[in-house]
């Protein structure tokens, strides 16, 4: 099955200043790469999204990256603000199983990002 | 509008006994998928339905089993509970089926067994 690795696990930047995070994936059959923020206490929160026939997305002060090549895709944050200080989470997915049936999505294991003022 | 709501918030069990948790999806939405949040990790799915039908299912035990309802809530059912199914459990809705469509996540349910 899928796996998706995350890189950080804990990122610490200054206000102001920007944040990447790094995830990779293992099946090349996966089309569908959204990312999430949870804060505590609360569920994951889409931010963006990507698909495999885009090489790059921008809302405001978030994009995404897309690599099907390497099979890797980044999140860049800029002009950081204490807000954005949450877990961040990548996920994975095919959308449907080979021979049919529903694939959920595959997260990484989360980066913990702090904003420090 | 309400977004997708999942009951109870928090929940102590013990080893061997069942749980129900339950989802409703947003208002427009016919499909729900679950997920199971370890502390530290990230979710990992367990069930997807879509009209009442099981579409998707992830690498969990027979314990686990699930169903929807014809006005598109959904309950998630663990028997014979273990010390490893305390979790943060998340309910997710969207329009159709498919992964690709946008997946909006409830706060979850705190599963505590002990």
């Amino acid at each position: 099955g899928e796996n998706v690795e995350q890189h950080p696990s804990t990122l610490s930047v200054q206000e102001g200043d920007s944040a990447v995070i790094k995830c990779t994936y293992s099946d090349s059959a996966s089309n569908y790469f959204p990312w999430y923020k949870q804060e505590l206490g609360k569920g994951p929160q889409l931010i963006i999204d990507i698909r495999s026939n885009v090489g790059e997305k921008k809302d405001q002060r978030i994009a995404v990256t897309l690599n099907k090549t390497a099979k890797h895709f980044s999140l860049h944050i800029t002009e950081t603000q204490p807000e954005d200080s949450a877990v961040y989470f990548c996920a994975a997915s095919k959308g449907v199983k080979r021979g049919g049936g529903a694939d959920g999505l595959t997260f990484g294991k989360g980066t913990h990002l702090i904003i420090q003022p | 509008d309400a977004g997708v709501t999942q009951s109870p918030t928090h929940l102590i069990k013990t080893r061997g006994q069942h749980v129900t948790l339950r989802c409703s999806p947003i208002s427009g939405h016919k499909s729900v998928s679950w997920y199971q949040q370890v502390l530290g990790q990230g979710p990992q799915f367990i069930f997807q339905y879509y009209e009442k039908e099981e579409r998707g299912r992830g690498n969990f035990p027979d314990r686990f089993s699930a169903r929807q309802f014809p006005n598109y809530s959904s309950e998630l059912n663990v028997n014979a509970l273990l010390l490893g199914d305390s979790a943060l459990y998340l309910c997710a809705s969207s329009l159709t089926w498919t992964a690709k469509n946008i997946q909006y996540f409830g706060a979850g349910t705190r599963l505590s067994v002990l």
